[in-house]
């Protein structure tokens, strides 16, 4: 089965700086996405950004980017410049093709300004 | 409509009584998910379904759990004989079928339930 591992609990950037928040998988198969969604306390599960396993071209988007290491199965989310509005819950997930979509436990980012 | 929504936003209930939730998904989105979070984790995964019918029932915890989506649009997730364990947010998720934006979840805001 596959499972998503976020080992950073909570993390702290100070306002203006980059902080990169971890992110590990386990998976046989070859084609699948991963996400990185934002959750402020408003609950609502907002997309931050998205990676296609086939492309090895790390995505991009804005402020956010991703370190995709297919082979060391680890995808990592760089936030840079960081703002107050970014603090939030972060998951991690995974999706197959046709499949669900699988989360992590989370990482609560914290920015100070 | 514009957005996945959920109703209600917030439900308290005593233990034992029955509940359900209601689910409008994106207007054309054909696959929706139901998701539980509880406090202080992740979003677990309890039912997919592509159209009318329930592709992935899974992840529904025990037979006091139900849902159901009978014209491919609005879904109703039923809990019978809730428990305080029950209390949680349900999050309900829909996606495009077929092509790469079939693989996006957009989510609702989340039903929170409490169960006294």
């Amino acid at each position: 089965a596959q499972t998503v591992t976020q080992s950073q609990p909570e993390m702290s950037v100070q306002e203006a700086e980059t902080v990169t928040l971890s992110c590990t998988y386990d998976t046989s198969e070859s084609d699948y996405y991963l996400f990185w969604y934002k959750q402020p306390p408003s609950r609502q599960m907002i997309l931050v950004i998205r990676q296609e396993a086939y492309k090895q071209q790390n995505a991009t988007e804005n402020r956010f980017s991703v370190n995709f290491q297919k082979a060391a199965k680890s995808f990592s989310l760089k936030i840079s410049d960081s703002q107050l509005g970014d603090a939030a819950m972060y998951f991690c997930a995974y999706k197959s093709r046709a499949d669900k979509l699988i989360f992590g436990t989370g990482t609560r980012l914290q920015v100070f300004p | 409509g514009a957005g996945v929504s959920q109703t209600p936003s917030n439900k308290v209930t005593e233990k034992g009584k029955y509940v359900e939730l209601r689910c409008d998904p994106i207007s054309g989105h054909t696959a929706l998910y139901w998701y539980r979070q509880s406090l202080g984790q992740g979003p677990e995964f309890l039912i997919y379904f592509q159209g009318t019918g329930a592709a992935d029932d899974s992840g529904l915890p025990n037979d006091r759990f139900f849902a159901v989506r009978p014209e491919g649009s609005v879904s109703t997730l039923k809990i019978q004989r809730t428990e305080r364990g029950d209390s949680a947010v349900y999050l309900c998720a829909s996606s495009r079928s077929g092509g790469s934006g079939a693989n996006v979840l957009t989510f609702g805001a989340g039903s929170r339930l409490t169960v006294l």
